[in-house]
């Protein structure tokens, strides 16, 4: 069974810096697909980037980026130029490449963003 | 293209009394699929619906069921509600035709609490 790992409950961060959240997982699938989704206090889940697990490039999505690496486990997300409206639980997600359709989440880590 | 859309968004029962959630995915989505988010538990997958029939099934007890219409809105029932049911279920879609391979697409959620 796969298992998504979050260390950090809680994280602040000043605007206008930048911070990285940390994701581990665990899994003995070899296709397979990542997530960082963002759910804010409205509670809707927003995805904010993924990862392809055979793709060695790190994705970006504008200001956020991913720490990807494979052998390691490692999927940290980087937030830069961080905005008040980053504030938000973040979770990261694990499905595998095959015909299951379920979402394995962290627990998230709570983004604090201070003015 | 409108997003993912679930009603009620807020509900209050009693124990022992039963619940239907509804989610229209989409449009074009034929997959749906639904997690229940507590503090404790964190999100859990529930099942995944496709062509009005469930392909995947997370491990909660037979008083959680769901079906899929033709049209792709799904529905979830739980019968016989325990306090333990109040949560944030969220209901998430796809195309439904590559699994994990593509990204799901959540809903704002609906929260339900038991007293």
């Amino acid at each position: 069974a796969q298992t998504v790992t979050q260390s950090q409950p809680e994280m602040s961060v000043q605007e206008a810096e930048t911070v990285t959240l940390s994701c581990t997982y665990d899994t003995s699938e070899s296709d397979y697909y990542l997530f960082w989704y963002k759910q804010p206090p409205s509670r809707q889940m927003i995805l904010v980037i993924r990862q392809e697990a055979y793709k060695q490039q790190n994705a970006t999505e504008n200001r956020f980026s991913v720490n990807f690496q494979k052998a390691a486990k490692s999927f940290s997300l980087k937030i830069s130029d961080s905005q008040l409206g980053d504030a938000a639980m973040y979770f990261c997600a694990f499905i595998d490449g095959g015909s299951n359709y379920k979402l394995t989440f962290g627990k998230g880590t709570l983004l604090t963003v201070n003015p | 293209k409108a997003g993912v859309t679930q009603t009620p968004r807020y509900l209050i029962k009693t124990r022992g009394q039963q619940v239907t959630l509804s989610c229209s995915p989409i449009s074009g989505h034929r997959s749906v699929s639904w997690y229940q988010q507590t503090p404790g538990q964190g999100l859990q997958f529930l099942f995944e619906y496709f062509s009005e029939t469930q392909r995947n099934k997370g491990n909660f007890p037979g008083r959680f069921s769901g079906r899929q219409f033709s049209n792709s809105r799904s529905e979830m029932n739980v019968s016989t509600l325990e306090l333990g049911d109040s949560a944030l279920y969220l209901c998430a879609s796809t195309k439904g035709s590559s699994g994990g391979r593509e990204t799901q697409y959540f809903g704002p959620g609906t929260r339900l609490l038991v007293l």
